[in-house]
């Protein structure tokens, strides 16, 4: 039972540019979603999704897309890494009940030099 | 917007003793969702507790438990006869309705004493 799964877990990236975090879930859970974790402070929300093809903007959707064309599959792509962007990113998956906690990924520690 | 305060980003507590971890959060909303999240230094976030607005009894799990106060909002975090595992940060965690969206505490880190 995987869960949810990041790839990957440490990732360099030089200013101006881009990539894309996979996050896959084998649980059938509808809602997924992207936080990112700065020292000192707790995650914060970027996009989240409801189901396959809805995707809706969190706390801080700047600089960052996302796409959901299928239940298991939640990719965030960074369209041009900055530094500001240097940060610890968790994907999270839930079923469709607000009861129910969030699954989390194992993280991804992100660089931009 | 739902905001989550947790006021002390660190608490230290002797091995077998019991701590207090606080959490305060502004909502309008009635009906929601509390979490307790655990971190340890792997990263990976662990659901240490869970507690339903609409439930007055609070919730306990093993040596965890719960002091919600709805009217206060207030949701506090008790640990009994704490281990050198219990080390870690702690995130305080609000979900409403809308079960995509979670609103995090900034964290509150425990360190054991042995």
């Amino acid at each position: 039972n995987a869960g949810v799964t990041q790839t990957p877990k440490f990732q360099v990236l030089k200013t101006g540019q881009s990539m894309t975090l996979q996050c896959a879930q084998d649980m059938n859970h509808e809602y997924m979603s992207w936080y990112r974790q700065d020292p000192g402070m707790g995650l914060r929300l970027i996009h989240y999704s409801v189901g396959a093809g809805i995707t809706d903007q969190g706390e801080v959707p700047n600089g960052y897309n996302v796409s959901r064309s299928t239940t298991e599959d939640f990719p965030l792509r960074l369209l041009s890494a900055a530094p500001s962007q240097t940060s610890v990113y968790f994907c999270a998956s839930s079923k469709g009940t607000s009861r129910t906690e969030a699954f989390f990924g194992q993280g991804t520690r992100l660089t931009v030099v | 917007a739902q905001t989550v305060t947790q006021s002390q980003p660190e608490m230290s507590v002797q091995e077998a003793e019991t701590v207090t971890l606080s959490c305060t959060y502004d909502t309008s909303e009635s009906d929601y969702y509390l979490f307790w999240y655990k971190q340890p230094p792997s990263r990976q976030m662990i659901l240490v507790i869970r507690q339903e607005a609409y439930k007055q009894q609070n919730a306990t799990e093993n040596r965890f438990s719960v002091n919600f106060q709805k009217a206060a909002k207030s949701f506090s975090l008790k640990i009994s006869d704490s281990q050198l595992g219990d080390a870690a940060m702690y995130f305080c965690a609000y979900r409403n309705t809308n079960a995509g969206k979670s609103t995090f505490g900034d964290g509150t880190t425990l360190t054991v004493k042995p």
